[in-house]
C-alpha cells in the first residue's frame, strides 16, 4: 500500500545545530507540505511543493528550508535550530493542489 | 490574510449527547476539507465539500457548507468514546494553500 513516512519520530536537539527531517510518500504525489502544529495555533504550513525542483514558503517559513529533488523526498532542513521550533512537524501530500491531504505520523522536535 | 476560524476551541459531552462544530473563513473558499485527529495521531481526512449549501453524511457526522461558502459544520449525533479526538476545518486559501482552522477538541464523559 502506498504510504508517507517521516523520520525521525523523535529528536532532541540543541540550539544552533541543523536539523533535518525527512518526509518520504510512495503515493507518486506532485504535492507535498510541511507542517508544525503548536498547542492553540493548529496546523501552519512552514513550505511546500507542487513538483520536482519547485518550492514555495508558507506562512511561517522563517528558519525552515525544504529541497525536492525527487518526487517522492521532500526534507525539512532548521538551519539552526532555536527553541521556538520545539513542535511537532507534519508531511503531508496530495495528488491535486486543493485535495485531499495524507499526512505522516509526525515528528516531534525539542530543541534545549 | 486569509484566516479559518473555529469554534468552539473545546467541548465536553456526555457520552451519546451532539456535538457541533463551527468553520468560518473571512474569504470565500472552492471547497471546505475536514480532518479528524486523535490523541497522539495524525490528521485524518473525513470529507470535502465543494457545492454552495451541499450536506453531506457519514453515519451519525453531517457536514454542511454554507450558502456563501464561506462557512462549514460538522455535527455528530450521538457521540460515542471513538468520537474523540479534534476535529479541524480546512480550505484554500492564496495561492490554493491549505490554510487550517485551530480545531476543536472533543471530549466524550462517559
Amino acid at each position: 500500500d502506498a504510504e508517507i513516512t517521516q523520520s525521525p519520530r523523535h529528536k532532541i536537539t540543541e540550539t544552533g545545530r541543523q536539523v533535518t527531517l525527512a518526509c518520504h510518500q510512495t503515493w507518486n504525489h506532485n504535492n507535498m507540505f510541511w507542517y508544525r502544529q503548536d498547542l492553540g495555533h493548529g496546523l501552519r504550513l512552514i513550505h511546500y511543493s507542487y513538483g520536482v525542483q519547485d518550492t514555495n514558503k508558507g506562512e511561517v517559513s522563517d528558519g525552515y528550508s525544504v529541497s525536492r529533488s525527487n518526487t517522492e523526498d521532500l526534507p525539512l532542513t532548521l538551519e539552526s535550530a532555536a527553541s521556538s521550533q520545539t513542535s511537532v512537524y507534519f508531511c503531508a501530500s496530495s495528488a491535486s493542489v486543493i485535495g485531499e491531504l495524507f499526512f505522516g505520523e509526525g515528528s516531534r522536535l525539542t530543541v534545549l | 490574510g486569509q484566516q479559518v476560524m473555529q469554534i468552539p476551541q473545546y467541548q465536553h459531552v456526555q457520552e451519546g449527547e451532539d456535538f457541533t462544530t463551527y468553520c468560518n473563513s473571512s474569504t470565500t473558499l472552492s471547497n471546505i476539507q475536514w480532518y479528524k485527529q486523535r490523541p497522539g495521531g495524525h490528521p485524518v481526512f473525513l470529507i470535502q465539500l465543494v457545492k454552495s449549501g451541499e450536506v453531506k453524511k457519514q453515519k451519525r457526522l453531517t457536514f454542511q457548507f454554507g450558502e456563501a461558502k464561506k462557512n462549514s459544520s460538522l455535527h455528530i449525533t450521538a457521540t460515542q468514546t471513538t468520537d474523540v479526538g479534534t476535529y479541524f476545518c480546512a480550505g484554500p486559501g492564496r495561492d490554493d494553500k491549505i490554510i487550517f482552522g485551530k480545531g476543536t477538541r472533543l471530549h466524550i464523559l462517559p
